[in-house]
């Protein structure tokens, strides 16, 4: 299986700020990483796939980049709604495995 | 708009099947891969396993020898079941849609979720 590590695993910042979040995985996978946000109690939400592509609806000032084995999720000037957690998702090889998280929290 | 409704049963004692199924709304339904991921209590997210519209499977090796996923086309709706659970399947359990972006390769996300089932597994 190949694993996904990402840092960090907690994150504190304030409204406006520039964050990013790294996603390491454990074997090349070319750019078959998909990004999702998740808040309590709410199913996660798709923000980026191919590594760099922003999906349909999800403000431009999330961004990612990378290929290969590592990866990053930017967001540009953090807003009150995008305190959440954070996920990559590898779709290179069955089993499709996710990082572990990364918890974004109000500063 | 593509929705995914899901339901099932949300208690079960160990060494019980459990069984879910989720139901798709509003678009294509043989143009996919349908996908099913659980969350155990404050942990991250497992994928499971899925399906097409005409019964091609793929599962999590670690869970493999306990999923069965089908699909019944006439109703656009595909089913978990999960065999012998413990405790440590304890976990929201979501539906989700496999999208696909063909740019001289596939690329694949989640891109439609359920809004995901609570199972609980105790004796």
């Amino acid at each position: 299986d190949i694993q996904l590590t990402q840092s960090p695993s907690f994150l504190s910042a304030s409204v406006g700020d520039r964050v990013t979040i790294t996603c390491r995985a454990s074997q090349g996978i070319s750019s078959y990483l998909a990004w999702y946000q998740q808040k309590p109690g709410k199913a996660p939400k798709l923000l980026i796939y191919a590594a760099s592509t922003l999906q349909s609806g999800v403000p431009s000032r999330f961004s990612g980049s990378g290929s290969g084995t590592e990866f990053t999720l930017t967001i540009s000037s953090l807003q009150p709604e995008d305190f959440a957690t954070y996920y990559c998702q590898q779709l290179n090889s069955y089993s499709y495995t996710f990082g572990q998280g990364t918890k974004l929290e109000i500063k | 708009q593509v929705q995914l409704q899901q339901w099932g049963a949300g208690l079960l004692k160990p060494s019980e099947t459990l069984s879910l199924t989720c139901a798709v709304y509003g678009g294509s339904f043989s143009g996919y891969y349908w996908s099913w991921i659980r969350q155990p209590p404050g942990k991250g997210l497992e994928w499971i396993g899925e399906i097409n519209h005409s019964g091609s499977t793929n599962y999590n090796p670690s869970l493999k020898s306990r999923v069965t996923i089908s699909v019944d086309t006439s109703k656009n709706q595909f089913s978990l079941k999960l065999s012998s659970v413990t405790a440590a399947d304890t976990a929201v359990y979501y539906c989700a849609r496999k999208g696909w972006l063909f740019s001289s390769r596939y690329y694949y996300y989640m891109d439609v979720w359920g809004k995901g089932t609570t199972v609980t597994v105790s004796s």
